[in-house]
């Protein structure tokens, strides 16, 4: 079965430094979405992405967060200039299109910012 | 607004015994209500989901009803299993894009062999 894979699985960085974190969704999947979840809480609308632009976006994600997708692939996520508060488990998620609204995630980034 | 809620936040029970887990939403032209499982340090997965134009969906052990004028739905484990232990999300699309699909805050099942 076609999954969305991320890498890497862990991510450790120093406050203040750029991380990318990466995906690659599901092949004939449209749509494309960053979620983040701080430990013991809820999963975070981040960004949706689609037809090479941000169809969406929640206020987390402010001008320190961009997404790309530079390739037929790749779906990534760069935070700029990472603070604390960024430590979280990130995860990609994809659809298929239009009148399928099931997200498929992949299995998350821990990223940790000391 | 932006609201997805979720009732209880956690939840003990019986092996064999039924759950039931409430989630209300706020935006009236949502249509689309899934439920995610995501077990300790993995992913959340799509358990079932339901659309508006149907009360009730059912999947072996598991059933979705939705109440459109009450704005609110609700997962049901019948036949509960330990394995079944989890946290349970609730997550609705918002009605200005479907491509912004926000999560309630969870519901922590704890199925006590």
């Amino acid at each position: 079965e076609p999954e969305v894979t991320q890498t890497p699985s862990h991510q450790v960085t120093q406050m203040g430094q750029e991380v990318i974190l990466r995906c690659v969704p599901i092949s004939n999947h449209l749509y494309f979405y960053w979620y983040r979840q701080i430990l013991g809480q809820k999963v975070e609308f981040l960004v949706s992405f689609y037809n090479n632009e941000i169809s969406e976006k929640s206020e987390i994600f402010d001008d320190q967060f961009s997404v790309e997708r530079p390739d037929g692939s790749n779906f990534t996520l760069k935070i700029r200039s990472t603070k604390l508060e960024d430590s979280a488990m990130y995860f990609c998620a994809s659809r298929p299109g239009r009148g399928d609204e099931k997200l498929f995630f992949g299995s998350g980034t821990q990223l940790s910012v000391l | 607004g932006e609201n997805v809620e979720q009732h209880p936040s956690t939840l003990s029970v019986q092996e064999g015994d039924s759950a039931v887990i409430k989630c209300t939403y706020s935006d009236s032209a949502s249509n689309y209500f899934p439920w995610y499982k995501q077990e300790l340090g993995k992913r959340p997965q799509l358990i079932i989901d339901i659309r508006s134009n149907v009360g009730e969906k059912k999947d072996q052990r598991i059933a979705v009803t939705l109440n459109k004028t009450a704005k609110h739905f609700s997962l049901h484990i019948t036949e509960t299993q330990p394995e079944d232990s989890a946290v349970y999300f609730c997550a609705a699309p918002l009605k200005t894009s479907y491509d912004k699909v926000i999560f309630g805050p969870g519901t922590s099942l704890s199925v006590i062999p």
